[in-house]
């Protein structure tokens, strides 16, 4: 079946990395995508990668992909207050639009 | 405007009450989609409409009928909710085929069913 976990919390200080993990157990997925949503908010695209590349870079983040653990990671290098927000990752499986997201990682960035 | 809208952004209706959501996007996408956002819960997909047409309805209950008139709009008729319904709807829009097909979301209509 289609699942995708991650952790619900993580706690870091400012001007540290985060990394966000996220397993996946769909091994047709597509594309895995991660999203952003702040409180009150719609959820923010932030990257997207294909299945075939294991690692794309834009800006501070970072996106690793694992596809033989079938595991993805979202690191957001120099992380700020305002990265303070819920992360999710997606999967696209098969050939429709079809996204199943994860139950989101809440991230705290102390100042 | 620009990217996904959804009005309202609040709303509270008692039980025995109809209304609707509406989203409308200005992206130029041919596929619209509902999701539910409860808490502790994955994001749900309610609906999906591409190129106009539903093509999937994951068996969401009666008392929730979508309306997507054309590419740009789509509506969320409720009616005869129950409080369970309470959550944060989510309308998502993208191109219908091709590529990522990367999903663009407005900011939620956040419904309280008393």
């Amino acid at each position: 079946g289609e699942d995708v976990e991650q952790s619900l919390f993580l706690s870091v200080r400012e001007g540290d990395s985060s990394v966000i993990n996220c397993t996946y157990t769909d091994s047709s997925s597509t594309y895995l995508y991660w999203y952003k949503q702040e409180p009150g908010a719609g959820l923010q695209l932030l990257t997207y990668i294909f299945s075939n590349m294991d690692m794309k870079q834009d800006q501070r983040l970072t996106v690793l992909l694992n596809k033989k653990d079938k595991h993805l990671s979202l690191r957001i290098a120099d992380t700020q207050t305002g990265d303070s927000a819920i992360y999710f990752c997606a999967e696209k499986t098969g050939a429709t639009n079809k996204l199943i997201f994860g139950t989101g990682t809440l991230l705290a960035v102390q100042p | 405007e620009t990217g996904v809208t959804q009005t309202p952004r609040h709303l509270v209706m008692g039980m025995t009450n109809k209304k609707s959501l509406k989203c409308e996007q200005h992206l130029g996408h041919n596929a619209m989609y509902w999701y539910k956002q409860s808490a502790k819960k994955p994001l749900e997909l309610m609906f999906v409409y591409s190129l106009e047409e539903r093509v999937e309805n994951n068996s969401v209950p009666s008392r929730f009928s979508p309306e997507c008139p054309n590419s740009s709009h789509l509506f969320l008729h409720l009616h005869t909710l129950q409080p369970e319904d309470s959550a944060l709807y989510l309308c998502a829009s993208s191109r219908a085929s091709g590529g990522a097909n990367e999903q663009f979301f407005g900011p939620g209509t956040r419904l309280t069913v008393l």
